[in-house]
């Protein structure tokens, strides 16, 4: 069964360097998400994009952050200029048809020293 | 502003016990809610939505509006229904597929 696959699974990181998560989100969808979970907190909402363009982003996604599809496969976060407080849980998530039925990668852990 | 709220963080049952898992949400609009479960190890999946109304692995939902309710039941817990269940909203208009999420709940189902 096709899954969405995220690396690196844990990323050590020192405040301020820039840090890429990719992920390879599944052949045929159409829409991709980034979430993060900071520890103990609730899953939020990142980003939204589809049709090579952002379709809605939240307050947390600043411009310290960015998203790509630079092949057609892959869908990479950066985040520019890393804080202690963007470490978290980021997951990124990808469905055919935008109707709330996502599909989860495993997620990469992002550790800001 | 859409919300959903999970006040149970901690849920322990004993096998073949009913369970239920609340959920309340916050919606302007016409909601459409999703449970979303993290068994150990797995990634997060979708587990049921109320627009198919039908029982997942024994789990059955009912969208209650009055109440503003979605909660999670299932007559007989099983050891391995042991997880983390999130609670999650649609945003509607150009909002596609971005969801609300609930703090989580976490079911212990003990032998």
């Amino acid at each position: 069964e096709p899954e969405v696959t995220q690396t690196p699974s844990h990323q050590v990181t020192q405040m301020g360097q820039e840090v890429i998560l990719r992920c390879v989100p599944i052949s045929n969808h159409l829409y991709f998400y980034w979430y993060r979970q900071i520890l103990g907190q609730k899953v939020e909402f990142l980003v939204s994009f589809y049709n090579n363009e952002i379709s809605e982003k939240s307050e947390i996604f600043d411009d310290q952050f960015s998203v790509e599809r630079p092949d057609g496969s892959n869908f990479t976060l950066k985040i520019r200029s890393t804080k202690l407080e963007d470490s978290a849980m980021y997951f990124c998530a990808s469905t055919l048809s935008g109707t709330g039925e996502l599909f989860f990668g495993e997620g990469s852990r992002l550790t800001v020293l | 502003a859409q919300r959903v709220t999970q006040p149970e963080k901690l849920l322990s049952v004993f096998k073949g016990a009913p369970v239920e898992l609340k959920c309340n949400y916050s919606y302007s609009g016409s909601p459409e809610l999703f449970w979303y479960v993290q068994y150990s190890r797995q990634r997060l999946q979708l587990l049921l939505r109320h627009i198919s109304r039908e029982s997942i692995k024994g789990f059955t939902a009912d969208l209650n509006k009055g109440e503003t309710s979605f909660h999670l039941k299932k007559p007989f817990a099983q050891e391995e229904d042991s997880a983390m269940y999130y609670c999650a909203l649609l945003g509607g208009g150009t909002s596609y597929g971005k969801l609300t999420f609930g703090q989580g709940t976490i079911l212990t189902v003990h032998p």
